[in-house]
């Protein structure tokens, strides 16, 4: 069964960094595209990052994009989201997701078909 | 950037009833559409994908339609675990914006 487990959530200052991870089992790691995403409390839901499972491309929110940095580390099966430059609107639930693709009508399709349980990430002073 | 808008946003249902909830997506989105449940506490899950596609292990009561900018989901014979918030979500273009989200309750 595949499953993702987040951790490293926890409260910050603004303007400081956190680093969560994402260890993946059940599934072939190192060919999946992985994504993280959050949410608010009592929110919708909002992309933040996704990077690619063979070239490790990543690609970014704009409300993230130069504070936040995606990485991965495919021998030991694990996901990565560096968050600097913290702010009070930075703060939610962080889910990972594996991203996967179908094609499909000879289009490819992509939907996020695993969840993490998410870690909590709390930006306040 | 592709706006979501899901109505209604709240809803209210009995067990065994047959409900829809509507996507709409600010420009043509063909039919990249996926669709989730999420209860409370806990993660999302995967219902519907390319709009109409049951993902895998999914009750056969969840189905899903739509094209270009106008999506549905349908739950019939609703059961009381269908009670939870349901998020459409474009794949089109990126980013990949969810709708605000429709609390389905009793």
């Amino acid at each position: 069964e595949a499953q993702l487990l987040e951790s490293g959530g926890g409260l910050v200052q603004p303007g400081g960094s956190l680093r969560l991870s994402c260890a993946a089992s059940g599934f072939t790691f190192g060919s999946s595209d992985m994504c993280w995403v959050r949410q608010v409390a009592g929110k919708g839901l909002e992309w933040v990052a996704t990077i690619s499972g063979s070239r490790s491309t990543a690609y970014y929110a704009d409300s993230v994009k130069g504070r936040f940095t995606i990485s991965r580390d495919n021998s030991n099966n694990t996901l990565y989201l560096q968050l600097n430059s913290l702010r009070v609107e930075d703060t939610a639930v962080y889910f990972c997701a594996k991203d996967t693709s179908t094609f499909l009508n000879s289009n490819y399709y992509y939907y996020m078909d695993v969840w993490g349980k998410g870690t909590t990430v709390t930006v306040s002073s | 950037d592709i706006k979501m808008t899901q109505s209604p946003s709240s809803l209210s249902a009995s067990v065994g009833d047959r409900i829809t909830i509507t996507c709409r997506a600010s420009q043509n989105i063909r039919t990249y559409l996926n669709w989730y449940q999420q209860k409370p506490g806990k993660a999302p899950k995967l219902l519907i994908y390319a709009a109409s596609s049951l993902q895998t292990g999914v009750s056969s009561r969840f189905s899903g339609s739509g094209s270009g900018t106008d999506f549905t989901l349908t739950i019939n014979s609703l059961q009381p675990e269908d009670f939870a918030h349901y998020f459409c979500q474009q794949s089109y273009s990126s980013p990949r914006s969810f709708g605000q989200g429709t609390k389905l309750e009793i």
